[in-house]
């Protein structure tokens, strides 16, 4: 079944960058958008971006313009997402999610990764 | 952007009660919202999308209807396995914003 696997905690001082990938089975992978949703503890669901692996392009959250950056990488069926300059703030579970219609971007999110905690502390 | 307003914040109800949440947008979405459901330290999960239409595998007890700007997500029969947080998410454009989420407890 569909399935992304996202890569593990990860402590950071402030400055630093942070690449968190996701690693997707199951299904076609270029034929879905992927994107990236990140939860700072007792918050809201925040939406980042996504990324559409079959044309490579990405859609960025104007706060994160300048410091965010998401790959794919076809052959590894995984996407990555790269967010530098990090800050006290960036401190949040990140998640990938997969779009629910093939061929669309905007979509309903139908799978979720594991989820990565990301600490910002000096 | 289009803000994504939920009401209320939290609230309390016995099994077996029918519990509404609201999801109100600052501007028209067409029938572009989802609800999610996230249990305390876990992943979110995909309830409805299309303002109404049911994910596969989500008991029937869950149902979703609206338009425009205001959409509800409505428990018929409150169960203990529905304690979790609630949000919705307009995606019509980008940005895909998610609502502030109704915590839901059982009384």
């Amino acid at each position: 079944q569909a399935q992304l696997v996202q890569s593990g905690a990860e402590v950071k001082r402030p400055g630093a960058s942070v690449k968190v990938s996701c690693k997707a089975s199951g299904y076609n992978f270029s034929g879905y958008a992927l994107h990236w949703v990140r939860q700072a503890p007792g918050q809201r669901l925040e939406w980042m971006g996504w990324i559409n692996p079959g044309n490579v392009k990405t859609k960025y959250l104007q706060k994160f313009q300048g410091r965010l950056t998401m790959t794919s990488d076809t052959l590894a069926t995984a996407v990555y997402m790269e967010l530098s300059s990090l800050k006290s703030e960036d401190t949040a579970v990140y998640y990938c999610a997969r779009g629910l219609s093939s061929g669309w971007t905007t979509t309903a999110f139908d799978i979720w990764g594991q989820g990565t905690v990301v600490t910002v502390s000096s | 952007d289009i803000q994504m307003t939920q009401s209320p914040s939290s609230l309390s109800a016995s099994v077996g009660d029918r519990v509404t949440i609201t999801c109100r947008a600052s501007q028209g979405i067409n029938n572009y919202l989802a609800w999610y459901q996230q249990k305390p330290g876990r992943v979110p999960k995909l309830l409805i999308y299309g303002t109404s239409t049911l994910q596969s595998g989500v008991p029937s007890r869950f149902s979703g209807s609206g338009s425009g700007t205001d959409f509800t997500l409505t428990i018929s029969s409150l169960q203990p396995e529905d304690v979790a947080t609630y949000y919705c998410q307009k995606y019509n454009t980008a940005p895909l914003t998610f609502g502030g989420g109704t915590k839901v407890e059982i009384k």
